[in-house]
């Protein structure tokens, strides 16, 4: 199983509808979260770091729900410009490193 | 200012060759990372540096796959006696803390690496 999974999809979705994503950890050591973004041939780049208490940044908002170890992103609104793929990843205490899902591809719709 | 840069940005490989991949992090970062992104998945951490020591080379796959950050600057990861399903996208990060601090990592555009 792997530490990090999400619905590899893709999602085909209306331009200015809104979408969610949800990404599970395995990992109960896992501290840090975060989703990045990444265009088709191009390198991940954050989008959000993702806080208990959740966050919130414009038609994005992540969620972390540490009991139940897992992650979500709302995009609303949506435009063209947010098809990509997106990565969800953590990072576990004491390790430095980032650990990634598959990604989920989305694709707006005109 | 500037990102982190790989080069070559494309290689191709004959099955058995040795390659070498080169990152240029974003200057004064301390920490750098190797990742390998298969087509259709997330990147895999292969090995970190904190300026010139390497830490951590857990993910490296086979002792054919080396990495090295002599001045603590770039690095470059080598790897020997290519075999097809080393054919990956090499991804480079780097980030401005060391050990204890997590922050956004900077990844490079890549080597797309293909051996034949």
């Amino acid at each position: 199983r792997k530490e990090v999974e999400q619905d590899p999809g893709p999602f085909n979705v209306p331009e200015g509808a809104t979408v969610a994503f949800n990404c599970t950890y395995s990992n109960s050591a896992s501290q840090s979260f975060f989703w990045y973004r990444q265009d088709c041939r191009k390198e991940p780049k954050l989008l959000m770091s993702v806080y208990s208490s959740g966050n919130e940044d414009g038609r994005f908002t992540a969620q972390l729900n540490r009991a139940s170890q897992y992650i979500s992103l709302l995009i609303r609104d949506s435009k063209l410009s947010d098809s990509a793929t997106y990565l969800c990843v953590v990072n576990n205490f004491g390790n430095e490193k980032l650990t990634f899902g598959t990604g989920t591809r989305l694709t707006i719709i005109p | 200012g500037a990102g982190v840069s790989q080069s070559p940005r494309y290689k191709v490989a004959k099955r058995g060759q040795d390659v070498a991949l080169r990152c240029d992090p974003i200057s004064g970062h301390v920490s750098l990372f190797w990742y390998q992104q298969a087509l259709g998945q997330g990147p895999e951490f292969l090995t970190y540096f904190q300026n010139e020591a390497q830490l951590d080379k857990s993910g490296l796959p086979s002792d054919r796959f080396f990495a090295e950050r002599p001045e603590g600057s770039v690095s470059t990861l080598k790897i020997q006696r290519t075999q097809q399903e080393d054919s990956a996208v090499y991804l480079c990060a780097s980030s401005p803390l060391g050990r204890g601090g997590v922050n956004e990592q900077y990844f490079g555009p890549g080597t797309r690496l293909t051996v034949t």
